[in-house]
């Protein structure tokens, strides 16, 4: 069992928007602006996508945009194209352990 | 550009050791914090452990302590694991990392290892 929480699967049309979540406590997610947001594509390494709650690297279109509220943190991902397809990843700093814990992983389909 | 090449996985007996090598280029590796982290077959990330520039602190998952070790030479650009006693469920993929402003901006392609008999 994953640290944080999120939905196995989560799927959208082109063009449409979608918003992954992901959940953790006050002792992780609630306590730091540290969540961070990875793709992976099947097969590949993960990309970073966001980092520090909202912030995008240079690089990564603005399509993607992170946010969060109390325990749960949010990727939003609008205006979804085929290659959006993939699977994603949030992680935060847990001080109750002093590690960095990942979410179970969404896999996002575009219909 | 940033290159990250992991090198060193394969099958080993359970029991077994490893060591687990990361090869960096394109930026300056002395500089940045250091991470491994691994995935196992069809399932989810897990930060196994990460290093300080200087390779003065390191830290490791606590399931994993005593038997994972990471270090590095910052002289050859390279990024270690030391894994014995290893055990079925230490297979996966393992990726290598820069662990920089707590984030992991750049990943690796990462190699499989395998534990079996």
């Amino acid at each position: 069992q994953s640290a944080l929480t999120q939905p196995a699967s989560v799927s959208g049309s082109p063009g449409q928007s979608i918003t992954i979540s992901c959940t953790g406590t006050s002792s992780d997610v609630g306590s730091y602006n540290l969540v961070s947001w990875y793709q992976q594509h099947p097969g590949k390494g993960p990309k970073l996508m966001i980092y520090e709650d909202n912030k995008r690297p240079s690089g990564v279109s603005n399509r993607f945009s992170g946010s969060k509220s109390g325990n749960t943190a949010s990727l939003t991902i609008s205006g979804l194209q085929a290659e959006d397809e993939a699977d994603y990843y949030c992680c935060s700093y847990a001080r109750s352990s002093l590690s960095w814990v990942f979410g179970g992983g969404t896999t996002l389909t575009v219909l | 550009e940033v290159q990250l090449v992991e090198s060193g996985g394969g099958l080993v007996q359970p029991g077994g050791s490893l060591r687990l090598s990361c090869a960096a280029s394109g930026f300056t590796f002395s500089t940045y914090w250091m991470s491994w982290v691994r995935q196992a077959p069809g399932k989810g990330l897990e930060w196994v452990a990460n290093i300080k520039e200087d390779g003065s602190e390191r830290y490791h998952v606590d399931s994993l302590k005593g038997r994972f070790t990471i270090s590095r030479d910052n002289t050859k650009s390279s990024l270690y694991l030391q894994m014995d006693s290893l055990r079925a469920e230490d297979t996966a993929v393992y990726y290598c990392a820069t662990h920089h402003n707590n984030r992991f901006d750049y990943w690796g392609q990462g190699t499989l290892v395998t534990v079996s008999s």
